[in-house]
């Protein structure tokens, strides 16, 4: 079965400093991987993704992710936080199997950004 | 624009009441999804359904009931027998159950009286 561990519910940062949230995963088959962020009483929004090919994937926002299969983790990164950037986030995996059952999600981590 | 729309935002029912909240996507995807989210506890699936008139029990499901009578439409209730009720719910869409991220709606936040 496969799960997701983020490190840290609640991560503050000051603004211009470097965002660092983990994500760990666990599957039994090489799996595609998500960075979602979710504002307050707003949906999700995909952040990232690694499906195949390189490893370390850019997304929006000025936000990267690495995947590194000897460490199973997908940590998100941020040179500089802007104040914006405060809001929820979480990792999901999807892997073969049963697909509908298996994007799996995080338990998510809030950041926030101090002035 | 395509996307996703849930409605209402804000739903209230008192006890004992069935009440459905409304998902409509406008991406052609033939997978959908409704998630339950409460306070720290991330994203729980209730409900998946990879083609019209097929729906699929997630983690979560007693207490739920789902239609998919129409590709773009998937409209879940939440009867009385759901004893917490209270709580955000997010419906999703992706182009299909294999490996597809998933778009999701605004949300509606369902609180019982």
């Amino acid at each position: 079965a496969q799960s997701v561990t983020q490190l840290g519910s609640h991560v503050s940062v000051s603004e211009g400093a470097l965002v660092l949230l983990r994500c760990n995963y666990s599957s039994s088959v090489p799996p595609y991987l998500f960075w979602y962020v979710q504002y307050p009483n707003q949906g999700l929004q995909l952040l990232l993704k690694y499906t195949t090919g390189a490893t370390l994937v850019k997304g929006i926002n000025g936000f990267e992710a690495e995947f590194k299969k000897s460490e199973t983790s997908f940590h998100l990164t941020k040179p500089s936080a802007h104040m914006s950037d405060a809001a929820e986030y979480f990792c999901a995996v999807i892997s073969g199997g049963n697909y509908g059952q298996n994007f799996v999600f995080g338990p998510g981590t809030r950041l926030s950004v101090l002035p | 624009d395509g996307g996703i729309t849930q409605s209402p935002k804000y739903l209230f029912r008192k006890e004992g009441q069935n009440v459905t909240l409304s998902c409509e996507q406008n991406l052609n995807h033939d997978a959908m999804y409704w998630y339950r989210q409460d306070p720290g506890q991330g994203l729980r699936l209730i409900y998946y359904s990879q083609i019209v008139n097929d729906f699929q029990k997630g983690d979560i499901a007693e207490g739920y009931s789902v239609s998919r009578e129409k590709k773009e439409s998937f409209p879940l209730t939440v009867t009385s027998a759901q004893k917490n009720p209270t709580a955000f719910y997010l419906c999703a869409s992706s182009m299909s159950l294999a490996l597809n991220e998933q778009f999701f709606g605004p949300g509606t936040r369902l609180t019982v009286l």
